[in-house]
């Protein structure tokens, strides 16, 4: 049972305009988020991170959001470029018990030039 | 990412076959990790290790041997591959103070 989901496989982008990447959670002791971009043939890489103790975390162009009582969270991309364009993963994890990251099964984005 | 190596990157095996695939660190961290990539799945953790000679199950071990004699390597071992264990699989890496994961380049596994 998928406990990290990611509801739109695909999602396509104006080159300078916001893409948001959604993630939902079914766990509530998650407390614990990561952003992962992923280009064909090579491992994913780390994009950000938030704790359940934020609401937002910024890191450049990339902003993640969580909403906790929803159980979700978000990623932001402002402006969107067109090396932005991969697959990205959201991952999650209740850190006080153990070590296993949950992962969503990824959003494709297309950033159009 | 240059510090995290996995070998081969492409294998294909014949069902029933022991095969095995190597990660390799240059980066002396404690946690070591092994996920399998599906379509409609995403990334599903199959072992972990938080030091040499400590692992632990995760999501999706069954079919699976891992070990750890030294620190900078983890092998994952299939003992006898069958065809629903055609993925492509990650290792990951992590030190002890930070929770993000540094992945290897991936190993695409065909069992035929």
């Amino acid at each position: 049972d998928q406990q990290v989901k990611q509801n739109s496989p695909s999602l396509s982008v104006q080159e300078g305009r916001i893409s948001i990447l959604n993630c939902d959670y079914t766990n509530s002791m998650f407390d614990y988020f990561l952003w992962y971009k992923k280009y064909p043939a090579e491992g994913p890489t780390f994009l950000i991170s938030i704790s359940s103790i934020k609401d937002k975390n910024e890191d450049g162009r990339f902003t993640v959001f969580l909403n906790k009582s929803a159980k979700h969270l978000s990623l932001h991309i402002v402006p969107s470029q067109p090396g932005d364009s991969a697959v990205y993963f959201c991952a999650a994890s209740a850190l006080n018990t153990g070590n296993q990251f949950y992962f969503g099964t990824g959003t494709s984005l297309t950033v159009i030039p | 990412d240059a510090g995290i190596t996995q070998s081969p990157r492409y294998k294909i095996t014949e069902t029933g076959r022991q095969v095995t695939l190597m990660c390799h660190q240059t980066w002396s961290h404690s946690y070591m990790f092994w996920y399998r990539q599906d379509l409609g799945h995403g990334l599903r953790l199959i072992y972990y290790s938080a030091a040499a000679d400590i692992t632990d199950k995760g999501e999706v071990p069954d079919g699976y041997v891992v070990s750890r004699s030294k620190t900078e390597n983890f092998p994952l071992t299939l003992e006898s591959a069958t065809r629903s264990q055609t993925s492509v699989y990650f290792c990951a890496i992590r030190s002890g103070d930070a929770y993000e994961q540094y992945f290897g380049p991936g190993t695409r596994l065909t069992v035929t």
